[in-house]
């Protein structure tokens, strides 16, 4: 079964502190597909990131970095100096494609980040 | 940029009605998706659809439930006779074909609420 774990439910934090986001996911497959989307106040789904199981490589853009690391399963999400505007719900997501399918996406219970001036 | 986009944007409906929920995917996408998103909750997979056909469905898109491609932009939800726990976020996404995990990328939503 999968199955993608955000143990953090809130976080607050004060404006240009950082902050991670934890993400742990759990699939018996090879191949997979890790995201994270944000969904601001306002309640649409952004998407930030798509990382492939075969790819451990850091990314940074920007304020925001990714760490993917498979020996723990986990896929973090690292805001620096962080803004009042990335106060939102984070939702990481797990993607298993098969027998020619793409996968649906599995998701997280979010994260929900408030960024205090 | 190319983007998903959905209609209505808020739908209010008496428990037992039809309601159709309306997408138009990005253009050259082939992968059409719905999800929920109960108040507060995460976000759920319902269904796929890939060459006018369904190719995955969760326990929760039962037979309330249909989709359809009537042309060739639109993708539509149907629930044909709607519960109080239909109230939802209900987001429509697509992705472009490839080898699999393709981003999705999601439409604003529709706000159903049943009374």
């Amino acid at each position: 079964a999968q199955k993608v774990t955000q143990a953090q439910t809130e976080i607050s934090v004060v404006e240009k502190e950082d902050v991670t986001l934890d993400c742990v996911y759990e699939t018996r497959d090879t191949t997979y597909y890790l995201f994270w989307y944000k969904q601001p106040p306002s309640g649409e789904l952004v998407f930030l990131i798509r990382r492939n199981s075969f790819d451990e490589q850091n990314e940074i853009s920007g304020r925001y970095s990714w760490n993917f690391q498979k020996s723990t399963s986990s896929f973090n999400f690292t805001i620096t100096a962080s803004q009042v505007v990335d106060s939102a719900v984070y939702f990481c997501a797990l993607s298993v494609p098969y027998g020619g399918s793409q996968g649906n996406l599995i998701f997280g219970k979010g994260t929900k980040l408030s960024v205090k001036p | 940029e190319p983007e998903v986009t959905q209609t209505p944007s808020h739908q209010v409906t008496q428990m037992g009605q039809e309601v159709i929920l309306r997408c138009v995917p990005i253009s050259n996408h082939l992968y059409f998706y719905w999800y929920r998103q109960i108040l507060g909750q995460k976000v759920e997979f319902l269904v796929s659809f890939y060459n006018n056909e369904i190719s995955e469905k969760s326990e929760i898109f039962d037979d309330q439930f249909s989709v359809e491609r009537p042309d060739g932009s639109n993708f539509t939800l149907k629930i044909r006779s709607t519960k109080l726990e239909d109230s939802a976020m209900y987001f429509c996404a697509s992705s472009s074909g490839g080898v699999g995990g393709e981003t999705q990328y999601f439409g604003p939503g529709t706000r159903l609420l049943v009374l």
